[in-house]
C-alpha cells in the first residue's frame, strides 16, 4: 500500500525567509510525486510533480521540490516566502502500476507572517 | 470558463434523505474522480472512472453510487444520508491512466454537504 507522511501540521515562516514543507512517502517501485495547494474554501491546485529525470522540480509560484530516493522524501521549498503563500499544502504519491490512485498526505498548513 | 465544475456548492439536508452532486469537466480528460475531505482536511479517494468505466472503488458504503453518463460528467448520488457523510466532496479529472501515463488532477471547487 502506498502512503504519504507530512510530519508537520503547521509551518510558520516570516515573509522573505525560505520555507520548507516536508513530505516522505512509501510506495512499491519508483514513485510519481505531486504537490497541491488549497486556499480556504477552494479546491486543490496543482503546484508541481516529479515523474523522472532531474531530482529538482520547479513548479508554479516559485515553488520547487527535491526528490530524494534514498530518504524517500519530496520536500517542498521556496527561497522567499510571501504572505499570499499562506495555505494548506498537500503532498501526494502514486505508484507506477495501472490505475491513477493518488494518495494524499494529511496536509501542512503554511502560515507566512509579516 | 471553469475547468471542473460541481453543483451544488452547498447542500444542507436531513438524515435519511437522498441527494446528488453533479460534476462536469471541459478539459477533454478521460478520467474523473470523487474525493471526500473531512473536517480535519483529510482527503480520501472514493471513486474513479476512466471513459465511463469504474476503475477505482474504495471501501465506500453502498449508499454512495457514482454515475458517469459520458467521460465529461461524473455524478455522485448518496442514499439515506447519515451524519458522518457531512464533508466536502471534490470532483477531479485527469488525462489518461495506466502504466506510464501520469496526469495531474484538476479539482473542482468542492461541494460542502451538511447532514443534520
Amino acid at each position: 500500500a502506498q502512503s504519504v507522511a507530512q510530519p508537520e501540521d503547521q509551518v510558520n515562516v516570516a515573509e522573505g525567509n525560505p520555507l520548507t514543507v516536508k513530505c516522505t512517502y512509501s510506495v512499491s517501485g519508483n514513485p510519481y510525486l505531486f504537490w497541491y495547494v488549497q486556499y480556504p474554501n477552494r479546491g486543490l491546485q496543482f503546484l508541481l510533480k516529479y515523474i523522472t529525470g532531474d531530482n529538482l522540480v520547479k513548479g508554479s509560484y516559485g515553488f520547487e521540490a527535491e526528490f530524494n530516493k534514498s530518504q524517500t522524501s519530496f520536500h517542498l521549498k521556496k527561497p522567499s516566502a510571501l504572505v499570499s503563500d499562506s495555505a494548506l499544502y498537500f503532498c501526494a504519491v502514486r505508484g507506477r502500476g495501472g490505475g491513477n490512485k493518488l494518495t494524499f498526505g494529511t496536509g501542512t498548513q503554511l502560515k507566512v507572517e509579516l | 470558463d471553469t475547468a471542473v465544475s460541481q453543483t451544488p456548492k452547498y447542500l444542507v439536508t436531513q438524515m435519511g434523505n437522498d441527494k446528488s452532486i453533479k460534476c462536469e469537466q471541459n478539459l477533454g480528460h478521460d478520467t474523473m474522480y470523487w474525493y471526500k475531505q473531512d473536517s480535519k482536511k483529510f482527503l480520501k479517494i472514493m471513486f474513479s472512472y476512466n471513459n465511463k468505466e469504474l476503475i477505482i472503488n474504495e471501501t465506500v458504503p453502498n449508499r454512495f453510487s457514482p454515475k458517469s453518463p459520458d467521460k465529461a460528467h461524473l455524478n455522485l448520488h448518496i442514499n439515506s444520508l447519515e451524519l458522518g457523510d457531512s464533508a466536502v466532496y471534490f470532483c477531479a479529472s485527469s488525462q489518461s491512466t495506466g502504466t506510464g501515463a501520469v496526469g495531474e488532477l484538476f479539482f473542482g471547487e468542492g461541494s460542502r454537504l451538511t447532514v443534520l
